[in-house]
């Protein structure tokens, strides 16, 4: 079966450590997203990636790293420079091609900081 | 200005009954994708239906549908025979530029669905 997989489900972190977030997908998209989602607001992309070894920042980009070293992985580092990480976070990613071009989720990683 | 305008935080509806969720966008592109996705409380985003600014049907999905005005910029989703399964969150999510590749999208704040038995 093709999707996205997203792991941990839940990660649980000291202030001041950095931590990453994986997402894969085997559904040979070149285009991969990274969203955080806060309690009642909707989702607000950090960084995305068109194609391998190549990513850009979204609107809230501060505070965070991404890497793109194969098409299928793009894994997200939580550094301390996030002023407030706790939150739920969405990997997704679109076909390069089609008439639609819905993007496909993962299940989301639920990342609390003590 | 907001791009996806979900005026509703909360909707009740009774089982079996229909729902509309409201939608507003905006946008200059001429080229442009309408999306409704349901958040349950696990968390996953699961796609329920696109309407693509070209399209001159309205789209729909089963008990899915969308109400596409394009001239009033709104994009409604309306689900008809509510089940209790629809409890959920519902966002709408707008692609401006043509489909492939990277998309940018936003997403509105979401409408809280719960269904009543």
């Amino acid at each position: 079966d093709g999707g996205i997989t997203q792991s941990p489900k839940y990660l649980f972190r000291k202030e001041g450590q950095n931590v990453t977030l994986s997402c894969e997908q085997n559904l040979n998209h070149d285009a991969m997203y990274w969203y955080r989602q806060d309690p009642g607001q909707g989702l607000r992309l950090i960084y995305y990636s068109q194609i391998v070894n190549d990513f850009q920042k979204g609107d809230i980009a501060e505070g965070y790293s991404v890497s793109r070293e194969k098409k299928e992985s793009f894994p997200l580092t939580v550094t301390s420079a996030q002023k407030n990480p706790t939150a739920f976070y969405l990997c997704a990613s679109t076909p390069n091609r089609g008439k639609d071009n819905e993007q496909f989720f993962g299940p989301g990683t639920r990342l609390t900081v003590l | 200005a907001q791009k996806i305008t979900q005026t509703q935080p909360g909707m009740f509806v009774q089982e079996k009954e229909a729902v509309t969720l409201d939608c507003t966008y905006d946008t200059s592109d001429q080229s442009y994708g309408l999306f409704w996705y349901k958040q349950p409380s696990s968390g996953e985003m699961i796609f329920l239906i696109y309407q693509g600014s070209y399209d001159e049907q309205n789209a729909t999905e089963g008990r899915y549908s969308l109400n596409f005005q394009k001239a009033r910029k709104s994009a409604n989703l309306v689900i008809s025979a509510s089940q209790l399964g629809d409890s959920a969150m519902y966002f709408c999510a707008m692609r401006e530029g043509y489909p492939g590749g990277y998309q940018k999208v936003t997403f509105g704040t979401g409408t809280k669905l719960q269904v009543i038995p």
